[in-house]
């Protein structure tokens, strides 16, 4: 089984951009589709990112995921920032029977 | 409006059981593959089980094989989630997901708003 790794935490100021990394440690991050999910205190996971690079309807485009082979790592990047933005985001990504999650990384916007 | 509704949870001692229930409406349930994820308090996400739309097909996290069984009954909108052996580790909100409606799982979206299990003597 594979793990995904993030950092725990992130900060940065309104209007600033953020990336938070998910690397996968066995096995090509190219072979499986990446997730993000955000969640806000208190509240159920919602999806910001699918298939890598595809964003929800009603998820602003200042959000935009991508995948870099190279360090076997995704990316969620967060452009424009705003305080709504601060959350916990995690990555999710599968094999052929074991969907895992990234720890979660706690986006603080001050 | 797609809808998840998650019922069953409460405090059940070491060694107990405990069924949860998931409620969908708003879409065609029968189409898509349903997940269970847990999360433990103050912990992050932990995927738990998937089921295929005829539940021919069903997949479980390493921690919960041979004590949890994953369930559905298309005529009745539902999903279930049956917990035996249950552990103080166990403890955890568990989440609903819809996931995906063609031959893989895809993304776990919409989520329910979940219900805790608290495995405690």
């Amino acid at each position: 089984n594979f793990m995904l790794t993030q950092p725990h935490s992130v900060s940065e100021s309104p209007g600033k951009t953020v990336t938070i990394s998910c690397t996968r440690s066995s096995g090509s991050i190219a072979s499986n589709y990446v997730q993000w999910y955000q969640q806000r205190p208190g509240s159920a996971p919602t999806t910001v990112i699918y298939e890598d690079n595809q964003r929800p309807s009603g998820v602003p485009d200042r959000f935009s995921g991508s995948i870099d082979s190279s360090s076997n790592s995704a990316s969620l990047t967060i452009s424009g920032l705003k305080t709504e933005d601060e959350a916990d985001y995690y990555c999710q990504s599968y094999d052929s029977s074991n969907w895992v999650f990234g720890g979660g990384t706690k986006l603080t916007v001050l | 409006e797609v809808q998840l509704v998650e019922s069953g949870g409460g405090l059940v001692q070491p060694g107990g059981s405990l069924r949860l229930s998931c409620a969908a409406s708003g879409f065609t349930f029968s189409s898509y593959w349903m997940s269970w994820v847990r999360q433990a308090p103050g912990k992050g996400l932990e995927w738990v089980a998937n089921i295929k739309q005829d539940g021919s097909e069903k997949y479980y996290v390493d921690s919960v094989k041979g004590r949890f069984t994953i369930s559905r009954d298309n005529a009745k909108n539902s999903l279930y989630l049956q917990m035996n052996s249950l552990r103080a580790e166990d403890t955890a909100v568990y989440y609903c997901a819809r996931a995906g409606s063609s031959w893989y799982v895809g993304w776990f979206d919409p989520w329910g708003q979940g219900t805790l299990v608290t495995v405690s003597s």
